[in-house]
């Protein structure tokens, strides 16, 4: 059975500090895995990754694929009050042309 | 701002009764999904249309039926709604399969 799974669950820190979220996974015919943030409402997409080692940044997100250990991570630097949210992994796979299989997320509190 | 727009925000009914909820697609994008979020699944894959035919399916019930209309808007229709048929459900759309699905800002089922 494919999986997809997050850690931490949540945490906390402070305004400036530096997170790293893990994504890991288990998946045959894997294609891609993608990264979303959700805060109140609709998870809005960060980055798709499909090829191994090569890191995609954007602003003080970036993150990075392992495709050889099945696994993915996603940096926040200098983390900000506004990048409290929930991340969201998730995999795509060649056999499901679209169907994305999301892990449970890691909620992400900041505090000033 | 997705793109994406889902209708009704918030949908309050009855167990035992039917409901439709309304997507209309980023323009340009042809795939259309379903996803079911709630608090112990977190977000599930329910079914993917493109250009009007179905693609994929996940572990959608018999009770739900979707499809997609020659304009490309969606509904996805829930009968014999249960108690633990409330959920956040949201609709996602791509150009293609193979590209990021941007999500709406989803709709709020409660079953009283």
């Amino acid at each position: 059975e494919d999986k997809v799974v997050q850690s931490p669950l949540s945490l906390v820190v402070h305004e400036g500090d530096t997170v790293t979220l893990n994504c890991s996974y288990e998946v045959t015919n894997f294609r891609s895995l993608l990264w979303y943030k959700q805060e109140k409402k609709a998870p809005t997409f960060l980055f798709m990754l499909t090829s191994s080692g090569i890191e995609k940044k954007s602003g003080r997100l970036s993150s990075i694929l392992d495709k050889k250990e099945l696994f993915s991570i996603l940096n926040i630097t200098a983390t900000q009050t506004g990048d409290s949210a929930i991340y969201l992994c998730a995999v795509a796979t060649t056999d499901s042309w679209g169907k994305l299989q999301f892990g449970a997320g890691t909620q992400v509190v900041v505090t000033p | 701002d997705s793109g994406v727009t889902q209708t009704p925000k918030h949908l309050i009914t009855a167990t035992g009764q039917r409901v439709t909820l309304r997507c209309s697609p980023r323009s340009g994008d042809l795939s259309v999904y379903w996803y079911q979020q709630s608090l112990d699944q977190g977000l599930q894959f329910l079914i993917q249309y493109y250009n009007g035919e179905e693609r994929a399916k996940g572990n959608i019930l018999e009770r739900f039926s979707a499809q997609q209309f020659p304009d490309l808007h969606s509904e996805l229709n829930l009968s014999s709604l249960e108690l633990g048929d409330s959920a956040l459900y949201f609709c996602a759309s791509s150009v293609l399969g193979n590209q990021p699905q941007h999500f709406g800002d989803g709709t709020r089922l409660s079953i009283l």
